[in-house]
């Protein structure tokens, strides 16, 4: 079944502690992506990713990173989270860039930073 | 950036159709109309996109009005889990897709 898979569905975790969320798709997408959503700002862009070992910022890059090594994974890295970070991320792909080319969204990733 | 604007809330009557509104204003001539929906907390999930024409698929129907100012999502017959929120997205092509609020549809028996 072609999908986008995150990992892990819940994360509770401390300020500081370094952690990553894995994001996986099996249908062979060049343009990969996370997003971030609270409430009341909808869903905001964090980084994409349009094809192997090129990344750029979204909307709010701060305090994230990413690598794309391999065309399939596009982890979400988080060097030393905050509270602030609490939020339900979500990960997507789609074939390319191309303005024909619908996301596919993972079910997310809702992580709290106490 | 391309904005869109949507009502944040609709109600709509089982099995009539849903008209979900969204203006877009400053539309570039050459960006595309994405329509997504949120069920609960779930992943978005792609409906429909167009450009300039009319569109239609198994799920629903797009207007966009000449200008490309404004467009409709058209649920024919809605259910009840047609209940979600609906976001009507404008494609940048600087690689940022930018989410507006959406409208959240309940539909009600």
């Amino acid at each position: 079944e072609a999908q986008v898979t995150q990992n892990p569905r819940y994360l509770i975790t401390v300020t500081g502690k370094k952690l990553t969320v894995t994001c996986s798709q099996n249908m062979n997408h060049e343009y990969m992506s996370w997003y971030r959503q609270d409430p009341g700002l909808g869903l905001r862009q964090i980084y994409y990713s349009m094809n192997v070992e090129v990344t750029d910022k979204g909307d709010v890059p701060e305090g994230y990173k990413v690598s794309r090594k391999e065309k399939r994974n596009f982890p979400l890295i988080l060097e030393s989270p905050s509270p602030n970070q609490t939020s339900l991320y979500f990960c997507a792909s789609s074939l390319s860039k191309g303005r024909a080319s619908p996301l596919h969204f993972g079910n997310g990733t809702r992580l709290t930073v106490t | 950036d391309a904005k869109t604007t949507q009502p944040p809330s609709m109600d709509c009557a089982e099995g009539r159709a849903a008209n979900l509104p969204c203006n877009h204003s400053t539309i570039s001539g050459n960006e595309y109309v994405y329509w997504y929906r949120q069920i609960h907390s779930q992943g978005p999930q792609y409906i429909i996109h167009g450009l300039k024409n009319n569109e239609t698929n198994e799920m629903a129907s797009l207007i966009i009005t000449e200008d490309r100012k404004s467009s409709t999502l058209i649920l024919p017959h809605a259910t009840l889990r047609d209940t979600a929120v609906y976001y009507c997205i404008l494609y940048n092509q600087g690689g940022k897709l930018i989410f507006g609020q959406g409208t959240e549809l309940s539909v009600k028996p």
